[in-house]
Order: structure tokens, then C-alpha cells, then sequence
């Protein structure tokens, strides 16, 4: 149980367009997820909290207009990367967490490598 | 100074040897403590999750925390190079709400 999927597991864009990225709990309701950001060799950054029906909650120095995220129903979370540019390359990672469990723990999707050109 | 301080190695050692990974905090509101083991180039998947000090076995896997010395550690049994991976310890406790914060990680080689 607990498997998080991510939708893609790759994606190659130019400048100026934008991504969006999925993030799906396959087998548990998440009433919240995150958002993580974690360049190479680095560890993972959040980005920002994912909540079901209401507005994200952004970290300090991350863009909310760039970074939109949409948590439209208990299983999925989409994070949209908007007029991406080369420096926003990254690995996006989304976890969430069982509601059966107290938010001690978070499982993590596969992960998804953005190269913006 | 960072809150959770974690040397990134990389690590070195041979196939069968006892490997100990660490992290040290310096916040006391941390009260629940997790290791996750990543792959390159995958998520991070949660090993080991505890939240009082004193050891807790999993296979060859055991967690130890010292919350009087705020001192967590991983130590893997039997390593093997399947076992060669980044470990990143994570923690979180009041007043940071469902946040992780994490450590820079440490990565594993195990050779055969």
C-alpha cells in the first residue's frame, strides 16, 4: 500500500512553455501533499503544501504564480511549471501522506526530470 | 547553521560490512525521526520511521535515536551493493506542521 505516482516520468520543453506534472495517491485519499524541487547531488527542497480544495501553501522564495498547483480531488495533485525557462531544470518529487496515519510519514512518487531547453 | 546536519560523503565500503549513516539537529521540537534511501534518479522510499529515542530493528536495517544528544543514526547489517543508494534522514515535530526537513544525504557505495 501507499504508492504515489507520478505522471511523466520525463519531460523535455522549450523556453517559454509551460509543464504541468501529476502527482496521484494509487491506493489512499491525501488530503494534503508536497511539492519537492531537489537538484543533482542536492537534497530535496519543499516547495510547497498541496491541500484538497483549498490554495497551496508556497515556501519562502518560490514563486506561487510560476509554480501553480491544483489539488482537485483526494488523489491528485498537478504542479504546473509556467513559462519555464533553463534554470527551473530540476527533479520534481511529490509525496503524500496515508490519512490513516498521523503525517509522520511521507511517501514519495518516482520523481519527474524537467530539462527546459 | 543548518537544522539537520548531514555529512553527504560519499561513503565507501565493502560487501558485507556494517555501515553506519548519522545526523545530528539542532532543533529539540523534532520529535519524529525517518530514514529514506534513494536511488539515483528515483524518489526517495521510506526505510525507517521512529519517534522515541532508543533502537528500532527492521531486517538488517536498525534506526537509533539519542533525542539527549539529538543524534540519529542508520546502521545496515550484511551491506550489499543493491544497498548502494543516498540515504537521507528526515525529521519533523512541532511547529513545523506536516513539513519534513531534511538532511543533505549521504551517498552509500557498497562494493562487491
Amino acid at each position: 500500500g501507499a504508492v504515489v505516482s507520478q505522471h511523466p516520468s520525463r519531460v523535455i520543453c522549450k523556453s517559454g512553455t509551460s509543464v504541468k506534472i501529476e502527482c496521484r495517491s494509487l491506493d489512499f485519499q491525501a488530503t494534503t501533499m508536497f511539492w519537492y524541487r531537489q537538484f543533482p547531488k542536492q537534497s530535496l527542497m519543499l516547495m510547497a503544501t498541496s491541500n484538497e480544495g483549498s490554495k497551496a501553501t508556497y515556501e519562502q522564495g518560490v514563486e506561487k504564480d510560476k509554480f501553480l498547483i491544483n489539488h482537485a480531488s483526494l488523489t491528485l495533485s498537478t504542479l504546473t511549471v509556467t513559462s519555464a525557462h533553463p534554470e527551473d531544470s530540476s527533479f520534481y518529487i511529490c509525496s503524500a501522506t496515508p490519512p490513516a496515519q498521523t503525517h509522520e510519514t511521507q511517501y514519495f512518487g518516482p520523481g519527474t526530470r524537467l530539462l527546459v531547453l | 547553521q543548518k537544522e539537520v546536519e548531514q555529512d553527504p560523503g560519499p561513503l565507501s565500503v565493502p560487501e558485507g560490512a556494517i555501515v553506519s549513516l548519522n545526523c545530528t539537529y539542532s532543533n529539540s521540537a523534532f520529535q519524529y525521526f525517518m530514514w529514506y534511501r534513494q536511488y539515483s534518479r528515483k524518489g526517495p522510499e521510506l526505510l525507517m520511521y521512529t519517534y522515541s529515542s532508543g533502537n528500532k530493528e527492521d531486517g538488517r536495517f536498525t534506526a537509533q535515536v539519542d533525542k539527549s544528544s539529538k543524534y540519529i543514526s542508520l546502521f545496515i547489517r550484511d551491506s550489499q551493493p543493491s544497498d548502494s543508494a543516498t540515504y537521507l534522514c528526515a525529521m519533523k515535530g512541532t511547529g513545523y506542521g506536516n513539513k519534513l526537513v531534511f538532511g543533505a544525504g549521504t551517498i552509500l557505495r557498497v562494493k562487491s
